[in-house]
């Protein structure tokens, strides 16, 4: 069956360190991936995207790579601020361009 | 402001009492889409469309429907609200980029069917 996972439904580091989190998909063949940033309460933001191609993409202290060999995909926050504590959605199409499906997210918590 | 509104923003109704979810976008973009959030389901996507009189369905389409009569404005229509579509509903639009779609989402609606 098709499956997205995400690491873990909870992640705790210390302010300045980098937080890695994993999204994992399992029977997908997706063009792209996305992330999103949600806080409590309020929908989705967009911030990143990466396509089949591209292994790497960075924007500011955020850096995303993309493995479809692993079916994996990292998202790095380097240098973490208490203000980056929200929770992290991946996000693939998964039929055609238009079709996405969403992992269920991990929840960052920046300890400062 | 560019923006995605919805209205209501909560609403309590009654099972099998017919409601709209109203979604509106004005940043002219083609593609709109419908998403609930449950607790540990994350985000499943209902409807989309890709343009006017386009619609297609997502992963949880039943006892769902959807119009795009106009650019603007996606509503979410529900015929029969039961109590499992409970839940908190998003509404997302996209400019087309090339064969990609950066979502921009509204500020949720939070429908309680008892």
């Amino acid at each position: 069956s098709q499956k997205i996972e995400q690491n873990s439904e909870a992640l705790n580091i210390q302010e300045g360190k980098t937080a890695t989190l994993t999204c994992n998909y399992t029977n997908y063949s997706p063009a792209y991936l996305q992330w999103y940033r949600q806080d409590p309460g309020r929908g989705p933001v967009f911030l990143l995207l990466i396509r089949e191609n591209e292994k790497e993409k960075r924007k500011e202290r955020l850096k995303v790579t993309f493995d479809t060999t692993l079916k994996q995909s990292l998202f790095h926050i380097t240098a973490s601020q208490p203000a980056d504590s929200a929770t992290y959605l991946c996000a693939l199409n998964s039929g055609g361009y238009q079709k996405v499906t969403f992992g269920t997210g991990t929840k960052l918590q920046v300890i400062p | 402001e560019a923006q995605v509104t919805q209205n209501p923003r909560y609403l309590i109704t009654v099972t099998g009492k017919k409601l709209t979810v109203t979604c509106s976008q004005n940043m002219n973009h083609e593609y709109m889409s419908w998403y609930r959030q449950d607790p540990g389901l994350g985000l499943r996507q209902i409807y989309y469309s890709m343009n006017v009189e386009v619609t297609d369905k997502g992963d949880v389409p039943e006892g769902y429907k959807v119009s795009r009569k106009e650019k603007r404005n996606f509503p979410l229509i529900l015929e029969s609200p039961s109590p499992n579509q409970t839940s908190l509903y998003f509404c997302a639009s996209s400019p087309r980029k090339g064969d990609w779609y950066e979502q921009y989402f509204g500020p949720g609606t939070r429908l309680t069917v008892t």
